[in-house]
């Protein structure tokens, strides 16, 4: 059981907007910056989100974060097929001195 | 600018294994090591870090005793050693870079390995 909340999945049609929350509490995401990460099957995770909203340099800007006290938001819009794969994010949890994770969420192109 | 785990592995249960995670085309010392697991159909498990200078490791609350984090500086290699293997160590465990110049609240990891699928199986 993760200490970040993710939903399982979300699905929508190519070129529309995804929305991945990540629910924490002011133990980890209320106080700690969030980073978010796409997994691809067969490939190493890649950082696509640091310190909340700051985008990766080469990643394209349909991939966006914020973040709202105890809650992360990740946002991919103008999906493609190319965005299969599997989301998570992560941050420090002061209480348990320990890096967490969400459970991951699996985007689908439909 | 890579790191490169080795192998699968299938141990039988009370064996150890020992995984490496080589660095490639950056300063090994100008990151911190981290370990993560995720075992199937579960999320990531933050199992710690290492100093890959001074060669001091950090271990999570539930990877204490049988998890051991080393680090070769002559290969830019880091290891992960598990002993007394059981059916329940059995993941992909995953290498990745943290910054050393940044507090634990600011860390990001923007570059990882690929995985090591461990299986322990009588």
């Amino acid at each position: 059981q993760s200490v970040l909340t993710q939903p399982p999945s979300v699905s929508a049609a190519p070129g529309q907007t995804v929305t991945i929350s990540c629910s924490g509490s002011s133990s980890n995401i209320g106080r700690s910056y969030v980073s978010w990460y796409q997994h691809l099957p067969g490939t190493a995770p890649k950082l696509l989100i640091y310190d909340d909203d700051n985008v990766v340099s080469g990643i394209p800007d349909r991939f966006s974060g914020s973040k709202y006290g105890t809650s992360a938001t990740l946002d991919i819009t103008g999906l493609q097929t190319g965005d299969e794969g599997y989301y998570f994010c992560g941050t420090w949890d002061r209480d348990l001195s320990a890096r967490v994770f969400g459970g991951g969420t699996q985007v689908t192109v439909l | 600018v890579q790191l490169v785990q080795s192998g699968s592995e299938l141990k039988k249960p009370g064996a150890s294994v020992k995984i490496s995670c080589e660095a490639s085309g950056y300063n090994f010392h100008s990151h911190f090591m981290i370990w993560v697991r995720q075992a199937p159909g579960q999320g990531f498990e933050w199992m710690g870090w290492i100093n890959t200078i001074t060669g001091v490791p950090f271990y999570a609350q539930a990877f204490t005793g049988r998890f051991v984090f080393s680090v070769d500086t002559s290969v830019n290699t880091a290891y992960l050693q598990i002993s007394s293997l059981k059916a329940e160590d059995t993941a992909i465990y995953y290498c990745a870079r943290a910054p050393k110049w940044l507090e634990t609240d600011y860390w990001y990891f923007d570059l990882w390995g690929r995985g090591t699928q461990v299986t322990v199986s009588p």
